[in-house]
């Protein structure tokens, strides 16, 4: 069974600052996805990561894939409190699952 | 890009009835679509897979008697609530894949059963 596990569940930064949020998965995938959630809406496609070492990045926002560590991070850069919001990770093996999210609270 | 719509956006009903919602890829054909629920400041959780033509494959724990499928045609997929219970409150998402394997998110509904 694909499990998908994201790290930290909560996080709170100050704007300025750098951070990163992880994502651990269990089972070999061809493609994983950063999304981000703002409250009472659906899903914001960020990053569509499709092979190994693949990096993307958009605005203050960064996203790699290692594959064989089966591990993604999507990193921060200079928070700004719009940047708040929800942020999921999810992986597709038959279908998509996601894992558990990070709320970001960015302050001032 | 490829758009989903998801109607009604949102709705209220009495416990006991019963509420379809829809879901529309409006510019690809989605041979498969997917449903998810969300309960507050929780994750997507995978309900049900459906393809056009066939019977829904439903999640571990999903009760398919209560929540029905139909995926009639390669653009529109239905979701009804079954004999609705205040527990059944959620957000519920649809996606639709699309010949390239792409998956693109519906804006969801809100389902409030009072």
């Amino acid at each position: 069974e694909l499990k998908v596990e994201q790290n930290p569940l909560f996080l709170s930064m100050q704007e300025g600052k750098n951070y990163t949020i992880y994502c651990n998965y269990s089972t070999t995938s061809d493609r994983l996805y950063w999304y981000r959630q703002d409250p009472g809406k659906s899903l914001e496609s960020l990053f569509v990561l499709l092979s190994n070492g693949a990096v993307k990045q958009e605005g203050r926002l960064m996203a790699s894939l290692d594959t064989k560590a089966r591990l993604s991070t999507l990193h921060i850069t200079a928070a700004v409190h719009d940047l708040s919001a929800t942020y999921f990770c999810a992986v597709v093996f038959n279908d998509m699952r996601f894992g558990a999210g990070t709320r970001l609270t960015v302050k001032p | 890009g490829a758009v989903v719509s998801q109607h009604p956006s949102r709705v209220i009903c009495k416990s006991g009835t019963s509420v379809k919602i829809e879901c529309r890829s409006l510019d690809f054909q989605a041979t498969t679509m997917f449903w998810y629920r969300q309960f507050p400041k929780q994750s997507l959780m995978l309900m049900a897979t459906s393809n056009e033509g066939s019977k829904a494959t439903y999640e571990q724990g999903v009760e398919k008697d209560k929540f029905l499928i139909n995926h009639a045609s390669l653009t529109l997929s239905t979701l009804t609530v079954t004999s609705a219970h205040p527990e059944d409150s959620s957000f519920y998402i649809c996606s639709a894949r699309d010949p390239g394997y792409e998956q693109y998110f519906g804006p969801g509904t809100r389902l409030t059963v009072t």
